[in-house]
């Protein structure tokens, strides 16, 4: 079983839709989990960061952790055409330096 | 707003050379990282670095690869005989503290060994 699972998509929505992102993990001892944002041929951008179950939101996006069923998402409402990116997941363990990342989600927003 | 800085942003060489990544990490921060990405794969963590010391690698990084902060401003991934499963996007990233602290990425150097 790979450490983190991601459906790589691609997906495509209409621009106004809510896009809807997952991943799962098999490691409970995962402790931070992080949402990053990539343009085509460009780093990652951090979006969202989170340590607890449960829910944060900052503007439009959404993030949600479930520890319980090692599962997390995002959320983007009202998206726009400039969304149009690779979606990766990442979490770290507490005391360990590096990110384990998903293989990514590439989304199309249609206008 | 401060920004990781990497050069150069393509690097093209032939297989059996060395070459040397460089990044300019945010100011403040402490700890520095390199993540490398094969074309259609995962973000693969390489190394961290603190206090002029390797605090952790990966299997990847072996033998071939070694890490510098040569002054106050650059850290250098360098490959020492590179070869051809070595053509990735090469990441830099760097975080003020740690554990808690999130990882701000550069926006790679894109490196290609024929």
């Amino acid at each position: 079983q790979k450490e983190v699972e991601q459906d790589p998509g691609p997906l495509s929505v209409p621009e106004g839709a809510i896009v809807s992102l997952n991943c799962t993990y098999s490691n409970s001892a995962f402790q931070y989990f992080m949402w990053y944002r990539q343009y085509s041929r460009k780093g990652p951008e951090l979006l969202m960061y989170t340590y607890s179950s449960g829910n944060k939101e900052d503007g439009r996006f959404t993030a949600q952790v479930d520890k319980s069923s090692k599962y997390i998402s995002l959320f983007i409402r009202d998206s726009q055409p400039s969304d149009s990116a690779t979606y990766l997941c990442a979490m770290r363990l507490k005391n360990d330096y590096k990110l384990s990342f998903g293989a990514g989600t590439t989304v199309t927003v249609r206008a | 707003e401060p920004e990781v800085t990497q050069t150069p942003s393509h690097q093209v060489t032939q297989m059996g050379q060395e070459v040397i990544l460089r990044c300019v990490p945010i100011s403040n921060h402490l700890y520095f990282y390199w993540y490398r990405q094969i074309l259609g794969q995962k973000v693969e963590f390489l190394v961290s670095f603190y206090n002029n010391e390797i605090s952790e690698k990966s299997e990847i990084f072996d033998d071939q690869f070694s890490v510098e902060r040569p002054d106050g401003s650059n850290f250098t991934l360098k490959i020492r005989s590179t070869k051809l499963e070595d053509s990735a996007m090469y990441f830099c990233a760097s975080s003020e503290g740690i554990y808690q602290e999130t990882q701000y990425f550069g926006p790679g150097t894109r490196l290609l060994v024929l």
